[in-house]
């Protein structure tokens, strides 16, 4: 399977708890996109990268939650001190860099903050 | 499965019929849009995208029609099957590079 895949797909915690999550973005993609997905809601854009570049920041982006893209590969988000609001769907897309090439998801990580 | 969106707009058709989902989106300057499939538990599945500088755009059995006048974005599904029960969702690119997403439509087929 040459698609998105996320790990893990479902992530427990109590409050107070950080967690990581990681993105393997399509091989030949270089850029990256982080989207957060509530119950009843469409994605809502977090972050991107290009290549190891993080370019955009939303402000649903708070000082809890970094980004990284180390070797323009693939990439991971955390989450310090987790909140119960922070209980969602959280998905990576990757796209190519040929103008507004589509973007591609994979399978989302599912958090429930205790 | 975990259900995808539990309040959303229902879309409710026989097996066999076309299927017509609706959406308006907000801002005039998008000039790129994508219809997302998604099934409960899994992510957004890439259907069909258009650019501004069409007004309708055909895959294998769907169809994207696009009003820019009215800022209105359709997606019609020739003879649904059961396995285009899912939630769909329009979404729009603008100047930067995120995807802004509508509320979703939950599209249920009976057999």
């Amino acid at each position: 399977d040459t698609g998105v895949s996320q790990n893990p797909r479902h992530k427990i915690t109590k409050r107070g708890q950080n967690v990581t999550f990681r993105c393997d973005p399509i091989s030949e993609h270089n850029r990256l996109y982080w989207y957060r997905q509530t119950l009843g809601q469409g994605p809502e854009f977090l972050t991107y990268f290009q290549n190891e570049a993080q370019l955009e920041k939303s402000r649903l982006l708070s000082d809890r939650f970094s980004a990284e893209r180390p070797k323009g590969s693939f990439s991971t988000l955390e989450i310090q001190r987790t909140e119960q609001g922070d209980s969602a769907m959280y998905l990576c897309a990757s796209s190519s860099w040929l103008g507004k090439e589509t973007q591609y998801f994979g399978p989302g990580t599912r958090l429930l903050v205790l | 499965g975990e259900s995808v969106g539990l309040h959303l707009p229902t879309l409710s058709v026989q097996e066999g019929d076309n299927s017509i989902i609706n959406c308006a989106y907000s801002n005039s300057a998008s000039d790129y849009f994508i219809w997302y499939k998604q099934e409960s538990g899994k992510g957004p599945q890439f259907i069909i995208d258009i650019r501004s500088n069409m007004d309708k755009r055909q895959g294998q059995r769907v169809t994207v029609l696009l009003n820019k006048t009215v800022k209105h974005l359709s997606l019609q599904i020739a003879a649904t099957q059961p396995g285009d029960s899912a939630v769909y969702f329009c979404a729009e690119n603008n100047a930067g590079n995120m995807l802004t997403f509508g509320g979703g439509t939950r599209l249920m087929v009976k057999p």
